[in-house]
């Protein structure tokens, strides 16, 4: 089991550039997340899926969008990339709203 | 009413020393409080968690002391090892929920 995975480990893009971070996990896991982390800020819940076909808003959902369109996969878009959404990236799974398995994060620098 | 408070922020601690990092929580509703555990570079694992029916789960060196009459937990690291600088957070969750709700985590480092 790979676990959760994501690509790309890195970016760097200019202001206004677009791009999708994708997620994927083995586990058959119901539940899936995006999250982004910022020093001093912990971790931010970005947009979540509670199942296939399903997403939702968290806490800083503005200027990125989602999609669940296969149960093993999450995509995370950003349409236009401002400097304020320089951050790591972490995608996790659970299978109840409990336990959660983090993958290894992608680095976004936005310049 | 979703926070979960965490403090301190960072933490120095002697090898051998023992580390405790505290959160609070308002939502009596939540039902599951993992700490997760995050290396340089890395993603959050789960360390360890427990339920409100007890007051103190023990895993090796890592324990939890839950309070719920003062809605607050803690993670206690007894024998502080190098090995243990990390990023600590604790976390709350509900089953009719749909997520975990993250304190803002503890830089914890153990001096050799």
């Amino acid at each position: 089991n790979a676990g959760v995975t994501q690509t790309p480990k890195f970016r760097v893009l200019k202001t206004g550039q677009s791009m999708t971070l994708l997620c994927a996990q083995d586990m058959n896991h119901e539940y899936m997340y995006w999250y982004r982390q910022d020093p001093g800020m912990g971790l931010r819940l970005i947009h979540y899926s509670v199942g296939e076909g399903t997403t939702a808003k968290g806490e800083v959902p503005d200027g990125y969008n989602v999609s669940r369109l296969k149960k093993q996969n999450f995509l995370l878009g950003l349409e236009s990339a401002a400097p304020s959404q320089t951050s790591v990236y972490f995608c996790a799974s659970s299978r109840d709203t409990y336990e959660q398995y983090f993958g290894p994060g992608t680095r976004l620098t936005v310049t | 009413q979703q926070q979960v408070k965490q403090s301190p922020q960072s933490l120095i601690v002697q090898k051998g020393g023992i580390s405790i990092i505290n959160c609070a929580y308002e939502n009596t509703a939540f039902d599951y409080f993992p700490w997760y555990q995050q290396f340089p570079g890395k993603g959050p694992a789960l360390l360890i968690a427990i339920r409100p029916d007890v007051s103190e789960k023990k895993e090796g060196r890592f324990t939890i002391s839950f309070n719920k009459s003062a809605k607050q937990f803690s993670l206690h690291i007894m024998d502080s090892q190098p090995g243990d600088s990390a990023t600590y957070f604790c976390a709350a969750s509900m089953a009719s929920g749909s997520r975990l709700t993250f304190g803002e985590g503890t830089q914890l480092t153990v001096n050799p």
